[in-house]
């Protein structure tokens, strides 16, 4: 299975910040690589796919880069309704594994 | 717009099959783009693959979950069904139905997600 491992775990910051999550698979990727936002309660939001793109309707204050083993998602501008749980996925190959996500939380 | 809506018994006895139904609606379950999946969360934890199905039947199952579980599909109802034998405490968690959409250059990537459904095991 492919692990990926995502940095930091948690994260704190204030409304208008920017901030950088990475994500690391354990191999190549390629850049089949998706981001998700989940509040407490819900269900994942689909936010990113093939490392960069945007679902339709997210904002472009979400960015994805990256491609085979290292990933970013960065966040610009923060607003309230933006911290939540963030989880990378990858979709490579089978089993289709999660990193284990970041909590943004509100400084 | 497509909605995927999760159902079924919240509370499952240990030994027994964990049964859940996602319906899908705005959309057609019998479109090839697609391929139709369950994920898990244990509580306060992370995201689990389950596994997914094609409106064929083909299956792709995670090998942690592969004795125990059966994925099937109704295309006459546009629902695909999860059931998990012999559980125990363990697979206490929330349930998701998710789409996955085959985009060909792009890859095949989730972009539609069920709210969820929490099935505690507990005599």
């Amino acid at each position: 299975d492919i692990q990926m491992t995502q940095s930091p775990s948690s994260l704190s910051a204030s409304v208008g910040d920017r901030v950088t999550i990475t994500c690391r698979a354990s191999q190549g990727i390629s850049n089949y690589l998706a981001w998700f936002q989940q509040k407490p309660g819900k269900a994942p939001k689909s936010l990113i796919y093939a490392a960069s793109r945007l679902q339709s309707g997210v904002p472009s204050k979400f960015s994805g880069s990256g491609s085979g083993t290292d990933f970013t998602l960065i966040i610009s501008n923060l607003q309230p309704e933006d911290f939540a749980t963030y989880y990378c996925q990858q979709y490579n190959s089978y089993p289709r594994t999660f990193g284990q996500g970041t909590k943004l939380e509100i400084k | 717009q497509v909605q995927l809506q999760e159902s079924g018994p919240r509370l499952v006895k240990p030994s027994q099959t964990l049964s859940l139904t996602c319906t899908v609606s705005g959309g057609s379950i019998s479109s090839g783009a697609y391929y139709w999946n369950w994920i898990r969360q244990h509580p306060g934890k992370g995201l689990e693959w389950i596994g997914y199905i094609y409106y064929s039947g083909t299956t792709h199952y995670n090998p942690s979950l592969k004795s125990r579980l059966t994925l099937s599909v109704d295309t006459s109802k546009n629902q695909f069904s999860l059931n998990l034998s012999s559980v125990t405490a363990a697979d206490t968690a929330v349930y998701y139905c998710a789409r996955e959409i085959s985009s060909g250059w792009y890859g095949n990537y989730f972009d539609y997600w069920g709210q969820g459904t929490l099935v505690t095991v507990s005599s």
